[in-house]
């Protein structure tokens, strides 16, 4: 659904630092999970996802950790580099996969500072 | 590969006037196929979906409504644009089956005023 208020929620970070985006989700139904990166005027663009039966997941320089005890889902970003700088969005796949329709969050700015 | 275009990029247009905007999809058949909103700072919102020509579910009650015509292709349209129409509209495909990933157009962005 939408989000509430007018301003994403900011992380800013240095250039080099890691990074660790935050996301709840809602349904605890939900088996799988995406991160999305969208720069500013373009798509999305898929980062990595994970399924329900596993708690972690690795990509290159990014990490994605599920928790379905307290529903919650992380994206961790090694070395962060100024190209990082994007808005991150969490989504969670909800009807049981037959339509493969998904929920977005509400998303994080991410800014690195060089 | 599969590439998925929209058009226009941008547009502007007043209150009242119709709207159609056009998704096409390359390089794969029988695509799930999105139509999302988005304000500015803010999420995505799913405005329709559709697993099939002529077949389309919608979420959000409202003005816009959606047309499937071909296998690949997703027209958003309106009969009269509110205000509240403007915002980001992106298109995205996905192949059918189980749970997967969302491949996402460009974007159009549109500006009633």
């Amino acid at each position: 659904g939408e989000s509430v208020g007018l301003h994403l929620p900011t992380l800013s970070v240095q250039e080099g630092d890691n990074s660790i985006i935050n996301c709840a989700y809602s349904n605890s139904a939900s088996d799988y999970f995406i991160w999305y990166k969208q720069e500013s005027g373009k798509g999305p663009q898929f980062i990595i996802d994970i399924r329900s039966n596993m708690d972690k997941r690795q990509g290159q320089r990014v990490t994605v950790l599920l928790n379905k005890t307290v529903k919650h889902l992380s994206l961790q970003i090694a070395a962060t580099q100024p190209g990082d700088s994007a808005v991150y969005f969490c989504a969670e796949n909800w009807d049981g996969g037959s339509q493969g329709n998904l929920i977005f969050g509400k998303g994080t700015k991410l800014s690195v500072k060089p | 590969s599969q590439t998925i275009h929209q058009w226009p990029a941008t547009l502007v247009q007043p209150v009242g006037s119709p709207l159609s905007l056009e998704c096409t999809v390359e390089g794969t058949s029988n695509p799930n196929l999105y139509w999302y909103r988005q304000a500015a700072g803010r999420g995505l919102q799913l405005l329709f979906y559709s697993v099939g020509i002529g077949q389309i579910s919608s979420e959000v009650p409202q003005n816009l409504s959606a047309s499937r015509p071909q296998d690949r292709q997703f027209i958003l349209s309106s009969k009269k644009l509110l205000l509240s129409d403007s915002g980001f509209y992106l298109c995205a495909w996905r192949p059918t089956g189980g749970p997967g990933e969302q491949y996402f157009g460009p974007g159009t962005r549109l500006t009633v005023t």
